[in-house]
C-alpha cells in the first residue's frame, strides 16, 4: 500500500524549533520529488516547499524562506521539514505530498498530516 | 510569485452540474491540479492534466482550461461531493514552486 506518515508535531513557543518527518512506503520514494503542504486552522491549503529526487534543488514559498530546512534520505525513504524562528502564523497542519512534477505534476499521495502549534 | 483565484463558495442542487473556477496567469502555461478535501481529512487528488481522473474518481468529475481559467466539473453532483476544492499549479516564474488557489466550498443541496 503507497503511504505516507507524518509525525514530530506538537506545541512550541515562539522562536522555537521543530522537526517534522514523513515515513514513505509502497513506492519508490527515490524516484519522486515531496512537497509539505500546510493548512492553517480554518484555512486553505499553502504549498510550503519541495525538494528533488537526490535533494539538489529545493524550493520554499516565501514566508518560510531563510527559516524552515526541507531535507530527505532515500536510504530510510524519509523526508524531513526542519522548521526554525517559528511564529504564530506558522501554526497549521503539516502535509507531506509526493510531488509528481515530472508524469502528471500533481500532488497524487498525502499524509493524514501532523498538527504543529507556535504559542507561549 | 503567482496567484490563483477561486470563488470562496459555490452551490449545486443534487444531480445538477456545477462548475469550480480557478485564474491566474500561471494557467496560461501550466495545468491545474484539483482537490478535493472533507472536514479533518487530507486532500485528494481528483483531476490533473489536461483533463486526468486518478483510479477511482468517479467519471462525473471533469476538468478544462481556457487561457488563464481553469475550470473543475461536476456532472450530476452527489451528496458526498460536497466539500472543499482547491486547484494547483506552478508558478508562473518556470521552476518548480507551486501555488495554490484560496479554495472553493461547495454546497450540494
Amino acid at each position: 500500500e503507497v503511504q505516507l506518515v507524518e509525525s514530530g508535531g506538537g506545541l512550541v513557543q515562539p522562536g522555537g524549533s521543530l522537526r517534522l518527518s514523513c515515513a514513505a512506503s509502497g513506492f519508490t520514494f527515490s524516484s519522486y520529488w515531496m512537497s509539505w503542504v500546510r493548512q492553517a486552522p480554518g484555512k486553505g491549503l499553502e504549498w510550503v516547499a519541495n525538494i528533488k529526487q537526490d535533494g539538489s534543488e529545493k524550493y520554499y514559498v516565501d514566508s518560510v524562506k531563510g527559516r524552515f530546512t526541507i531535507s530527505r534520505d532515500n536510504a530510510k525513504n524519509s523526508l524531513y521539514l526542519q522548521m526554525n524562528s517559528l511564529r504564530a502564523e506558522d501554526t497549521a497542519v503539516y502535509y507531506c505530498a509526493r510531488d509528481e512534477i515530472q508524469e502528471i505534476d500533481a500532488f497524487d499521495i498525502w499524509g493524514q498530516g501532523t498538527m504543529v502549534t507556535v504559542s507561549s | 510569485s503567482s496567484e490563483l483565484t477561486q470563488d470562496p463558495a459555490v452551490s449545486v442542487a443534487l444531480g445538477q452540474t456545477v462548475r469550480i473556477t480557478c485564474q491566474g496567469d500561471s494557467l496560461r502555461s501550466y495545468y491545474a491540479s484539483w482537490y478535493q478535501q472533507k472536514p479533518g481529512q487530507a486532500p485528494v487528488l481528483v483531476i490533473y492534466g489536461k483533463n486526468n481522473r486518478p483510479s477511482g474518481i468517479p467519471d462525473r468529475f471533469s476538468g478544462s482550461s481556457s487561457g488563464n481559467t481553469a475550470s473543475l466539473t461536476i456532472t450530476g453532483a452527489q451528496a458526498e461531493d460536497e466539500a472543499d476544492y482547491y486547484c494547483n499549479s506552478r508558478d508562473s516564474s518556470g521552476n518548480h514552486l507551486r501555488v495554490f488557489g484560496g479554495g472553493t466550498k461547495l454546497t450540494v443541496l
